[in-house]
């Protein structure tokens, strides 16, 4: 199947600063990528949906200016999480869908995000 | 607002046992995708459903799809300890939308 690498797997940061995650398409082009944020026996929600080469599409109370997402190429996505707050602390994981959006979507390994 | 509904959240099983999970919507689907995520690990796919009333096996796993297409059921027969994780459905919920909605799985767990 296709492969979907994220990194990094875990982060620790400080209160303040600013993280990136980087999803990656390794074998197939994602012209749409998602990001999904995951607490602790939850589901996975949907904070956005990044578009190559134009903006991303944010969810419903999700702060466009504190998660910032970049699809700069058809392989390539970023979230960075600005100004942390250990509020923020949470599993970040990211998927793309390797044709249409009827077919399955591949997920990252998942970054674990702390901020202390 | 549309959403993803999936009971139950939790299972607890004896090894052999068998278990099902059922996922609701409260619109119809295009489809439905159902994902298993080890503990620790990310979602990885399991198979997808797209017509009406459709039944689809892989091995002791059993995918049904409502015939109006909003609800769905996994249904695992004598479970191994291999099984646990927490299993999600997921469905596209209007025709425009491009992304997954999410079912608020089912964690189960397996006693040996």
């Amino acid at each position: 199947g296709a492969v979907v690498s994220q990194h990094p797997s875990w982060v620790i940061c400080k209160s303040g600063t600013s993280v990136k995650i980087e999803c990656r398409s390794l074998d197939f082009q994602a012209t749409t990528m998602f990001w999904y944020r995951q607490f602790p026996k939850q589901s996975l929600m949907l904070m956005a949906t990044s578009n190559e080469g134009s903006k991303a599409t944010y969810e419903q109370g999700v702060e466009k200016d504190k998660f910032l997402i970049n699809h700069a190429s058809l392989t390539l996505s970023t979230l960075t999480v600005t100004s942390a707050h250990p509020e923020d602390s949470s599993f970040y994981i990211c998927s793309a869908t390797r044709g249409g959006v009827d077919t399955e979507a591949f997920f990252g390994q998942g970054t674990r995000l702390t901020v202390v | 607002g549309q959403q993803v509904m999936q009971i139950p959240q939790y299972q607890h099983v004896q090894e052999g046992e068998d278990f099902t999970t059922y996922c609701n919507s409260s619109t119809t689907l295009s489809n439905i995708q159902w994902y298993k995520q080890r503990p620790g690990g990310h979602p990885v796919f399991l198979i997808q459903l797209v017509k009406s009333g459709e039944v689809k096996k892989q091995k002791r796993l059993t995918f049904q799809f409502g015939e109006a297409k909003k609800n769905s059921s996994l249904h695992i027969t004598a479970t191994q300890t291999t099984d646990v994780g927490t299993y999600f459905c997921a469905g596209k919920l209007s025709g425009s939308a491009r992304q997954l909605t999410f079912g608020s799985g089912t964690q189960l767990t397996v006693l040996p």
